[in-house]
């Protein structure tokens, strides 16, 4: 159960697209189609922003897309806007109703 | 609306015990899966165990495996997790949340567990 690989940071101006890559193994990200990202303000609970590697819950704008090509998934959040500074993090289910979650990404707008 | 209130968190010290709950309104709790997920300070998010809506299949974290027993009552809305043997590294604030398929849409805000002498 070793938590997925994120960058540690990303960094954007406003309006630009920023890509947020989460590597994990043939036993989580690469074996199911599971992929879910979580943004968190501090201080704050995690919010979904996609789940099922790439389809975004009622009320996410389509700024936020996700993809998975093998063991690694993506988050994109394109037109970056001020109130996205915050924590992402992606999880991805292991099998066995375990999941394992990624080392968190700091998305800095500047 | 959709609450999710952990609650029985605080200062413990190591070898200690304590059960934290949480307590769910604006929808069915009883069609849901639920997952305690933990945050150390300044650290990433750690799924610590997955509970089915019936309570029939559970899972736990390899690190906390054999200490910690997550259970539910459906007529009181209520998920718990009892913790036994705390160490230091249980230090963390816990989250409960929900389980739609394989991911979670809603989270509480979190209860602050402290293991600490």
């Amino acid at each position: 159960q070793s938590a997925l690989t994120q960058p540690r940071s990303v960094s954007g101006s406003p309006g630009q697209s920023v890509t947020i890559s989460c590597t994990g193994t043939s036993s989580d990200v690469g074996g199911y189609n599971y992929v879910s990202w979580y943004q968190q303000h501090p201080g704050k609970a995690p919010k979904i922003k996609i789940y099922d590697v790439s389809k975004r819950p009622s009320g996410v704008p389509d700024r936020f897309s996700g993809s998975k090509s093998g063991s690694t998934a993506s988050l994109t959040i394109s037109g970056l806007q001020a109130e996205d500074e915050a924590d992402y993090y992606c999880c991805s289910y292991a099998g066995s109703y375990t999941y394992v979650f990624g080392t968190g990404t700091k998305v800095t707008v500047l | 609306e959709v609450q999710l209130v952990e609650s029985g968190g605080g200062l413990v010290q190591p070898g200690g015990s304590l059960r934290l709950s949480c307590a769910a309104s604006g929808f069915t709790f009883s069609s849901y899966g639920m997952i305690w997920v933990r945050q150390a300070p300044v650290k990433g998010l750690e799924w610590v165990s997955y509970i089915s809506s019936s309570g029939s299949t559970i899972y736990y974290a390899d690190s906390v495996k054999g200490r910690f027993t997550i259970s539910r009552d459906n007529a009181k809305d209520s998920l718990y997790l009892q913790m036994n043997s705390l160490r230091d590294e249980d230090t963390s604030v816990y989250y409960c949340a929900t389980v739609t398929g394989y991911s979670s849409t809603w989270w509480g805000q979190g209860t602050l567990v402290i293991v600490s002498s």
